[in-house]
């Protein structure tokens, strides 16, 4: 199974500030890295698939980029509705589908 | 709109059984593979099953070991997780959870969850 890891499992940044959250897979998985956002109690939302295409309503002020084992997702201008749990997930080789373990953005 | 709606969730005991249902809605149901994707209290998200747009391809996390079965009724456009043998560390919230077309591995639709708690 391909293992995906997330760092920093938690940050805390600035509204304004320009965060940046990592995912690298175990092997090569080519841009088939997707991410989501969750916030307490409630279900996962797409923001990016295929590692750079924004999944359609999400803000601009989110990217993604990567290929191959390294990825990362950027908030380029924090605000307070970012605060939320931080998922990458690789769509390479399934089954398994396999996420990372999170990456928990609080508000300073 | 796209809509999946979970149900079935509890409190049950270790060794018990138990069936979650997933109700959709606002799409053409027989087109889509459909997932399970479950996360305990606290963690991070695990993938649990797919079942095939047509029900002949059904594939499982190797954790599960033969426990659950995944099943769909694309006539009610409903989907299934049968669990049986439950252990305490099956607590979770179960979702469904929709690709956004043939081929994909993410999902573009997601459930509101259904809280299953295995204990004594």
């Amino acid at each position: 199974d391909i293992q995906m890891t997330q760092s920093p499992s938690s940050l805390s940044a600035s509204v304004g500030d320009r965060v940046t959250i990592t995912c690298r897979a175990s092997q090569s998985i080519s841009t088939y890295l997707n991410w989501y956002q969750q916030k307490p109690g409630k279900a996962p939302k797409l923001l990016i698939y295929t590692a750079s295409n924004l999944h359609t309503g999400v803000p601009s002020r989110f990217s993604g980029s990567g290929s191959g084992t390294d990825f990362t997702l950027t908030i380029s201008s924090l605000r307070p509705e970012d605060s939320a749990t931080y998922f990458c997930q690789q769509s390479y080789r399934t089954p398994p589908l396999t996420f990372g373990g999170g990456t928990k953005v609080n508000i300073k | 709109q796209v809509q999946l709606v979970e149900s079935g969730g509890g409190v049950v005991q270790p060794g018990k059984s138990l069936r979650l249902s997933c109700a959709a809605s606002g799409f053409t149901f027989n087109t889509y593979a459909m997932h399970w994707v479950r996360q305990a209290p606290g963690k991070g998200l695990e993938w649990v099953a797919v079942i095939s747009s047509d029900e002949t391809n059904k594939y499982y996390a190797d954790s599960l070991k033969g426990r659950f079965t995944i099943s769909r009724d694309n006539s009610k456009y409903m989907m299934y997780l049968q669990m049986n043998s439950l252990r305490p560390e099956d607590t979770a919230v179960y979702y469904c959870a929709r690709p956004p077309n043939w081929g994909s591995h993410y999902f573009d639709y997601w459930g509101q969850g259904t809280l299953v708690t295995v204990s004594s």
